[in-house]
Formats: structure tokens, C-alpha cells, sequence
């Protein structure tokens, strides 16, 4: 079965600090997706990650995937207030793009 | 460019009352679809997905269905609701092979069961 795990799941932090949100998988797969829930609405994509190596940045966001460590690392670089919002991670499970989801990080920047 | 809808953006349900939300794309041929619920706070639960028209897998038993009657079209339903079923409810679309291989979501129906 496959399991994806997110930590940490709750992230307070000062505005202009740098942190790195993990997402760890339990069996093979090439396609990693990163998504940002702001409170009270829908999933945005923010990263597609479809390779082992890949890396994508996106202002002070920046994903990677390392497929041979079943890890994804979505690191945020001197955060700001902007930032706060809830980060999933999601793994494709088959070629019908079937997703399976870690719960969540819940991140909140203090100014 | 694609553009998903649904509706309503929120509603509130006596138990026992039926149920039916409706997710339209545009903008594209053949999406896979989905639906998601989200209980309050916490992760994402897929309920059900659609690789073609009639064609519906479900992925949780419970006193919920779906149907897709048209190609870009994906109802959620429910003859009686529970109050467990109060939640948010996505929709989402994907497709197949293309560089832009990820799910899209809908704005969401906040559904609140009393």
C-alpha cells in the first residue's frame, strides 16, 4: 500500500527564516506534486515533479525529488506572511493519475 | 485555456435529505475526473474518479455516488445524507500525456449536514 508522509504537519516561524517541509513515500514512483490550500478554499498546484533530480523553484519556494530516497523536500527560503497556508504533497499511484495525498503541513509565518 | 466549476459554493442539508453537486470542465477533451472531500482541517479523501463517460471507480463504501453524463460533466449524489457527510467537496481534472500532468481543482462546495 502506498503511504505518503508529511512532516512536520504544524510549522510556526518568523518571517526571514528558511525551513524545509518533508514528504516521504513508501514504494516506487516518479511523479510528485506539491499543492498550497489557503484557509477556507480550493488546492492550487504549486510544483510537478516527474523525475528523480528534478528540482522547480518558485520565489522563495523551491521543490525537489529524490525518487531512490522515496523524499520530497519543499524548502522556503526568508519566508514571508504570504507563505502562510497548508502544503500537500500528493504521489501519483498509476498511469490514471490516481493521487495518493500526505495530510498536510500546515504552515503559519509570523510577521 | 481550462477553467472548472462547481456549484453550489455552499449548502446547508437536513439529514436524510438527498444530495446532488455538479463539477463542469472547459477547455479540454477527455479529462480524468475526480472527487475529493475534505474534512474540516484535515487531508484529502478521494471519493470517487472517472476515466471516461459511465465510467466511475469508487474508492470509499458509503452512501454517496457519481456519474458522469457527459464528457465534462461529473455529478455527486446522495439519496439520504448523514452528518457525517458534511465536508468540503473538490472536484478535479486531469489529463493524460501532456506537459501539464497534474490535477486541477475546482473552487469547492462547503457542504454542512445538520
Amino acid at each position: 500500500e502506498l503511504k505518503v508522509e508529511q512532516n512536520p504537519l504544524f510549522l510556526s516561524m518568523q518571517e526571514g527564516k528558511n525551513y524545509t517541509i518533508y514528504c516521504n513515500y513508501s514504494t516506487t514512483s516518479d511523479r510528485l506534486y506539491w499543492y498550497r490550500q489557503d484557509p477556507g478554499k480550493s488546492l492550487e498546484s504549486l510544483f510537478v515533479l516527474l523525475s528523480n533530480g528534478a528540482v522547480k523553484q518558485e520565489g522563495r519556494l523551491m521543490a525537489s525529488l529524490d525518487t531512490k530516497a522515496r523524499l520530497s523536500t519543499l524548502h522556503i527560503t526568508a519566508a514571508v506572511h504570504d507563505l502562510s497556508a497548508t502544503y500537500f504533497c500528493a504521489v501519483d499511484m498509476d498511469s490514471n493519475y490516481q493521487l495518493i495525498w500526505g495530510a498536510g503541513t500546515k504552515l503559519i509565518i509570523k510577521p | 485555456s481550462q477553467t472548472i466549476h462547481q456549484w453550489p459554493a455552499t449548502l446547508v442539508q437536513p439529514v436524510g435529505s438527498p444530495l446532488s453537486l455538479e463539477c463542469t470542465v472547459e477547455g479540454t477533451s477527455n479529462p480524468n475526473l475526480y472527487w475529493y472531500r475534505q474534512a474540516a482541517g484535515r487531508g484529502l479523501q478521494l471519493l470517487f474518479y472517472s476515466v471516461g463517460i459511465g465510467q466511475i471507480s469508487s474508492e470509499v463504501p458509503q452512501n454517496l455516488s457519481a456519474s458522469r453524463p457527459q464528457d465534462r460533466q461529473f455529478i455527486l449524489s446522495s439519496k439520504k445524507l448523514l452528518l457525517s457527510d458534511s465536508g468540503f467537496y473538490l472536484c478535479a481534472w486531469s489529463v493524460l500525456y501532456t506537459n501539464q500532468e497534474t490535477q486541477y481543482f475546482g473552487p469547492g462546495t462547503r457542504l454542512l449536514v445538520l
